[in-house]
């Protein structure tokens, strides 16, 4: 059972080079999420998708596109990369839990460097 | 105003103390409150939830205080390993998505 995975760990990008970050969960849960984490700020949220099939926009989704190819897969683009880009992704997902919680399982990031 | 705030610390204890890190969250209608608990340069992980009840695990104590909208966190006998960032996390009404504080950091010493 290895939960959230993602790929690749780490990524170096040119502006304007395309990249797609995969991630994947093993616990058949229905949400999954991407956040991005950058320095003294908490994780926000780029893109969600409640259930397989659909999609919402988060906290900050603009220059990033999302896929949910099934319930395991959700994998997130960058079209046309740009250095404020540059910060530590992380894929998450979550089932209702005790008292409706929906706690969340995360992967273990990717790394991206634009430059 | 942020959604979750909290002090980014750090905050640095001998081992064997007692610490206590509080947040605040400005939406009075959030559901499920939760701390997680980060490694440098690893995933969050979920430590524990906090119940209106306030709630115990082993050395951790939750509590939240609804009508001042904070959620406190202690930490007692303080250990090395718990050296790490921790998250205030928040979930607002009909929102499965999650809202992070942006994390205080406690470094336990020797």
């Amino acid at each position: 059972n290895a939960g959230v995975t993602q790929t690749p760990k780490f990524q170096v990008l040119k502006t304007g080079q395309s990249m797609t970050l995969q991630c994947a969960q093993d616990m058949n849960h229905n949400s999954m999420y991407w956040y991005r984490q950058d320095p003294g700020m908490g994780l926000r949220l780029i893109y969600y998708s409640a259930s397989e099939g659909t999609t919402d926009k988060g906290e900050v989704p603009n220059g990033y596109n999302v896929s949910r190819l099934n319930k395991r897969e959700f994998s997130l683009r960058l079209e046309s990369a740009a250095p404020s880009q540059t910060s530590v992704y992380f894929c998450a997902s979550s089932e209702p839990g005790v008292q409706g919680s929906y706690e969340q399982y995360f992967g273990p990031g990717t790394r991206l460097t634009v430059t | 105003r942020k959604e979750v705030e909290q002090d980014p610390g750090p905050f640095n204890v001998p081992e064997g103390a007692t610490v206590a890190f509080n947040c605040t969250y400005s939406n009075s209608a959030s559901q499920s409150f939760f701390w997680y608990r980060q490694d440098c340069r690893k995933e969050p992980k979920l430590l524990m939830s906090v119940y209106s009840s306030g709630n115990e695990d082993g050395r951790f104590t939750a509590q939240l205080n609804r009508a001042s909208q904070y959620i406190s966190l202690l930490i007692r006998d303080s250990k090395l390993s718990d050296s790490a960032t921790y998250l205030c996390v928040v979930r607002g009404t009909g929102r499965r998505a999650l809202t992070f504080g942006s994390g205080t950091r406690l470094q336990v010493q020797p």
